[in-house]
């Protein structure tokens, strides 16, 4: 039930963009997307609970295709800040027990 | 405090000892998670209480492995016999089980390494 994410790590200079990935096998009924830097906690970015859905705050944005069920989340002009291995959980089952399956990660570098 | 808070951050223990962690969840909070971190992987789900039940366990979650709620407030996590495989990074989750978007928050991780 590990959704995969693509790509496993990606560098970008300061101010560039990135897409990161994320698709399951099974049908979704919500994706969580989370930061985690090294060493500490993964801190939630944000939640998609329908199909064709997206949201954003500040420079990060999500959308989730659940006839594809997948999600992409999108990192628009990348901060120094922006460093981190994102993390995609994904829920099968509407209301529930909400136990996530998290991806494997993707490690993301913002060089200056 | 309004985090998720675990102790201890490290733990070092020899092949066979038994070691138990706590986990305090954010107050108002009625779900507990915790979770095994892996280096490179990312979290994998062990357990899961409302309030003081435990409703779910993972496969993963050996006859070694044993998680308490009591009260409803804090939990603990107890491997007994620890294995070198069980080095690890278990992180420690809450939720506030009646939002719509069920967000989890996470603890900083008690990092276990059995020698």
């Amino acid at each position: 039930q590990q959704p995969v994410q693509s790509p496993q790590a990606v560098i970008l200079r300061e101010g560039e963009d990135a897409v990161i990935n994320c698709s399951s096998s099974k049908a979704l009924y919500s994706v969580h997307w989370y930061r985690q830097k090294h060493g500490e906690a993964p801190v939630f970015l944000m939640i998609l609970l329908k199909g064709g859905e997206q949201k954003g705050h500040d420079k990060i944005s999500a959308s989730f295709n659940e006839k594809k069920q997948q999600s992409s989340l999108y990192l628009t002009a990348s901060q120094l800040s922006y460093s981190g291995t994102y993390f995609c959980g994904t829920h099968s089952h509407q209301g529930g027990a909400n136990n996530l399956f998290f991806g494997t990660g993707t490690r993301l570098t913002v060089i200056p | 405090d309004t985090g998720v808070s675990q102790n201890p951050r490290h733990k070092i223990t020899k092949r066979g000892q038994n070691v138990t962690f706590r986990c305090d969840p954010i107050s108002e909070h009625n779900r507990l998670y915790w979770y095994r971190q892996t280096l490179g992987q990312g979290p994998e789900f062990l357990t899961y209480f409302q309030n003081e039940a435990q409703l779910e366990k993972s496969r993963l979650l050996s006859d070694r492995f044993s998680a308490e709620r009591p009260k409803g407030s804090f939990s603990t996590l107890e491997i007994q016999r620890t294995e070198q495989g069980d080095s690890a990074m278990y992180l420690c989750a809450s939720s506030l089980v009646w939002t719509p978007t069920y967000e989890q928050y996470f603890g900083p991780g008690t990092r276990l390494t059995v020698t």
